[in-house]
């Protein structure tokens, strides 16, 4: 059974780094053609791709912020982190982690994690 | 930077077929933009539907079917049950990266 789950901040401040942590079980990230990816939903949008690391430490960003974002794995402890930096009010999302396979991007996701963005 | 567009909404009756389609900016939806239809209902996480265009995933009802049309991906769902009621999205690969499409609300009525 395949589960990911999110974790980290519910509330950041301003111009500070959020730091997420994806925690999975079910499959490993040493398996070539795996990986996994972050997505954001602000409140009542749509979704956004941010970032996928993959099994072999190949990195993938959204074009449009790639400036702000790292995404880092540790396979030992079967977790996936992100940091963005700059938060910004509009960065205010529930942000999910999920499964990646080039055949079956994104097939589970863990429950999301919504991080409000507020001085 | 591609754009992914989709209906905002549409509208449906129980039993009946609808048919929602996915854009790109670049111009054609071909299979190598690999398209997958996502469904997502309120307050829960978006669930997969279909991937590489037209494959339904174990838990994917065969009421809902992927093609590709008119240069657009498309998700159709013929029968349409009450429980289908729900936010739709695509995904395409373009580009080196993974790009969402606006969602469909799907209002079945």
């Amino acid at each position: 059974q395949i589960t990911l789950k999110e974790s980290g901040p519910t509330l950041v401040k301003p111009t500070q780094t959020l730091t997420l942590t994806c925690t999975f079980s079910g499959f490993s990230l040493t398996t070539g053609g795996v990986g996994v990816g972050w997505i954001r939903q602000p409140p009542g949008k749509a979704l956004e791709w941010l970032a996928l690391i993959y099994w072999d430490d190949d990195k993938r960003y959204s074009p449009s912020l790639k400036s702000r974002l790292t995404v880092t794995k540790d396979t030992s402890k079967k977790q996936v982190v992100l940091t963005m930096t700059n938060m910004n009010p509009v960065d205010t999302a529930t942000y999910y982690c999920a499964s990646y396979t080039g055949t079956t991007p994104f097939l589970y996701w863990g429950q999301g994690t919504l991080v409000t963005v507020s001085s | 930077q591609t754009v992914v567009t989709q209906e905002p909404s549409l509208t449906v009756s129980p039993g009946g077929t609808v048919t929602l389609t996915c854009a790109s900016s670049t111009g054609a939806v071909t299979s190598g933009y690999y398209p997958n239809w996502f469904q997502q209902k309120p307050g829960q996480a978006p669930r997969a539907l279909i991937y590489s265009t037209s494959n339904r995933h174990s838990w994917t009802p065969a009421r809902f079917s992927g093609s590709l049309l008119g240069g657009k991906a498309a998700l159709t769902l013929s029968g349409v049950q009450p429980e289908d009621e729900a936010e739709y999205y695509c995904l395409l690969y373009s580009g080196g990266a993974q790009v969402f499409g606006g969602g469909t609300k799907l209002t079945v009525l």
